[in-house]
């Protein structure tokens, strides 16, 4: 069974900009999470989707958004980037709980 | 008082040691318990989850979980170098938001 795929895996972007991330879940995972990963701060949660519905929000700006499609696939979204927005990003699928990470899309704002 | 705590580390054991990797959590309502290792660069891989009181054996790998002192550990048994990374402790609550320690770097040295 193939994994979790994240799209692109790198990306560079200026400030000002803005930025979508795209996670395919693992097949048969309805639920995808996005997490921001950073040295100073760990794993942070952002949200999660369920069947194409917000299901939980973490502690971020409105800058960050989210939605998910109805084959489960998901996208994050990052308006006006600042640089402390260079992350690793992450998308976990899930069902029953367990979740399980994609490889990451790493952001670089510059 | 940080929601999920985790010893940074380094945690260095010799090659064929009991490693024993430590993670306590604020929140009494919480009702699931993930480890995940983190290579340098890769993204998290889950090794065990366990929900209820007692151990949890999945071959090299132990969680035990006590809720009444808010408490998850994981036990390695034979530890190799190839064991080598950052184990990620994390904490659930009725939904998919984890929430996460920062993470205790181990060192298997041979």
């Amino acid at each position: 069974k193939a994994g979790v795929t994240q799209t692109p895996r790198y990306l560079i972007k200026t400030r000002g900009q803005q930025v979508t991330l795209s996670c395919s879940p693992i097949s048969g995972h309805r639920s995808v999470s996005w997490y921001q990963q950073t040295p100073g701060q760990g794993l942070q949660f952002l949200f999660e989707y369920f069947s194409e519905t917000q299901r939980n929000k973490g502690n971020f700006p409105g800058r960050f958004s989210g939605r998910q499609f109805s084959n489960s696939r998901s996208e994050m979204n990052v308006s006006t980037l600042e640089l402390g927005d260079s992350a690793l990003y992450l998308c976990a699928s899930s069902r029953d709980r367990e979740q399980y990470f994609g490889p990451g899309t790493r952001l670089t704002v510059t | 008082q940080k929601e999920v705590e985790q010893n940074s580390g380094p945690l260095s054991v010799p090659e064929g040691a009991i490693a024993s990797l430590n993670c306590t959590y604020s929140d009494r309502g919480s009702q699931s318990f993930f480890w995940y290792r983190q290579y340098s660069g890769k993204s998290p891989e889950l090794i065990m989850s366990i929900y209820s009181n007692g151990d949890k054996e999945d071959g090299r790998f132990t969680a035990q979980l006590n809720k009444a002192s808010q408490y998850v550990s994981l036990l390695i048994r034979d530890s190799q170098p190839s064991d080598s990374a950052t184990y990620l402790c994390a904490v659930g609550h009725n939904t998919d938001k984890l929430i996460f320690g920062t993470g205790t770097r181990l060192q298997v040295f041979p």
